[in-house]
């Protein structure tokens, strides 16, 4: 079974440009979460959907924002980035919610200059 | 207080002796528990999970888990110059996908 793949693995933008990030999670699972890790913060969780509903969101700004499709596949939005956006994207998808393991994908390098 | 918390390490073991990784964690009522290892450059690799107080062996890897004294644990065995890596240890509160990751413990293991 293939795992979670996510589009692009790299990006360089410019600050106050906007992004989107794709991810599609293991054949089958219907829950998708992006986080955010950087070398001085860890891995930040930003926001979980399920069944194309955002249920859980973490403590980040508005300009993060997200969608889920009926396919389960999920995007990632960041608008008006900063530096500080800087860093490795990361989704991770299960089968559902509750007591359920979480698998990564590779993860989109993101820079902003 | 962070949610979860591991020593960052780094942790050096001679190849072949048992590497011992801690973490404790904050709230009481987390229900499910996660090693993930993350070689440098890659994403989280999952290693594995526990739920219930007790030990849970797979393979060369036993998680350990004490819910009254608010600790996971992961042992290596027969360590590997392969195994060196950052060891994060993730503690799910409830029954949503919100994970809080430690900041990870480093694990060297030398030849």
């Amino acid at each position: 079974k293939a795992g979670v793949t996510q589009t692009p693995r790299y990006l360089i933008k410019t600050r106050g440009q906007q992004v989107t990030l794709s991810c599609s999670p293991i054949s089958g699972h219907r829950s998708v979460s992006w986080y955010q890790q950087t070398p001085g913060q860890g891995l930040q969780f930003l926001f979980e959907y399920f069944s194309e509903t955002q249920r859980n969101k973490g403590n980040f700004p508005g300009r993060f924002s997200g969608r889920q499709f009926s396919n389960s596949r999920s995007e990632m939005n960041v608008s008006t980035l900063e530096l500080g956006d800087s860093a490795l994207y990361l989704c991770a998808s299960s089968l559902g919610q509750g007591l359920y393991e979480q698998y990564f994908g590779p993860g989109t390098r993101l820079t902003v200059t | 207080q962070k949610e979860v918390e591991q020593n960052s390490g780094p942790l050096s073991v001679p190849e072949g002796a048992i590497a011992s990784l801690n973490c404790t964690y904050s709230d009481r009522g987390s229900q499910s528990f996660f090693w993930y290892r993350q070689y440098s450059g890659k994403s989280p690799e999952l290693i594995m999970s526990i739920y219930s107080n007790g030990d849970k062996e797979d393979g060369r890897f036993t998680a350990q888990l004490n819910k009254a004294s608010q600790y996971v644990s992961l042992l290596i065995r027969d360590s590997q110059p392969s195994d060196s890596a950052t060891y994060l240890c993730a503690v799910n509160k409830d029954n949503f996908n919100k994970f809080y990751f430690g900041s990870g413990t480093k694990l060297n293991v030398k030849p």
